[in-house]
């Protein structure tokens, strides 16, 4: 069965580093998002994006954070400099058209 | 404004009991989806259900059943006989597809299953 994957599974980095969180969505989806849960707390929403272009953002995807597809394949979430308050489980997702979205397993990023 | 909230926030059981989620939603769109996710403690997101604000249908999938009542805009979840691998928290979210796809979840409820 098809699935979402990411990597790293953890991500520890130093504040002010850039990191880049990489997903691999189902290959015949064609939208894409971005998701983030600080420890205990509930998913947020950051960011989706089709067709090449973010569709919509949130409060929080500010412009430390960006999204690129560089391939075919992947899609990539990258905080340009982290903060403390970046430390969450980040979570990838994806979507054919007019169904429900499908998550990968999630990169927890450790910001110290 | 677009809202979802699981007033439960822990609810343990023992296997074999039924128990049943709760879940409210705010919108004024006429046109949304309702879901529910499952979070395991391995922590992963699986799809559970997918609802369409046209479809008020109760759906039952093996021990799993959702009620949709849109008239106290409520999409509740119940396992019946439930079973230890149940056990995980389990978030309710609204998408007020087709105007925006994001997903808005609710602060999710553990369900504990005890043997």
């Amino acid at each position: 069965e098809p699935e979402v994957t990411q990597t790293p599974s953890h991500q520890v980095t130093q504040m002010g580093q850039e990191v880049i969180l990489r997903c691999v969505p189902i290959s015949n989806h064609l939208y894409f998002y971005w998701y983030r849960q600080i420890l205990g707390q509930k998913v947020e929403f950051l960011v989706s994006f089709y067709n090449n272009e973010i569709s919509e953002k949130s409060e929080i995807f500010d412009d430390q954070f960006s999204v690129e597809r560089p391939d075919g394949s992947n899609f990539t979430l990258k905080i340009r400099s982290t903060k403390l308050e970046d430390s969450a489980m980040y979570f990838c997702a994806s979507k054919a058209e007019h169904n429900e979205q499908f998550f990968g397993p999630g990169t927890r990023l450790t910001v110290l | 404004a677009q809202k979802v909230t699981q007033a439960q926030t822990e609810i343990s059981v023992v296997e074999k009991e039924d128990v049943t989620l709760d879940c409210v939603y705010e919108t004024r769109d006429t046109t949304y989806y309702l879901f529910w996710y499952k979070q395991p403690p391995s922590g992963e997101l699986v799809f559970l259900i997918r609802r369409n604000s046209f479809d008020e249908q109760n759906e039952i999938s093996g021990r799993y059943s959702w009620n949709f009542q849109k008239s106290t805009s409520s999409f509740n979840f119940t396992i019946t006989a439930s079973q230890v691998v149940d056990s995980a928290v389990y978030f309710c979210a609204l998408s007020e597809a087709p105007r925006t796809d994001k997903l808005i979840f609710g602060t999710g409820t553990r369900l504990q299953v005890f043997p």
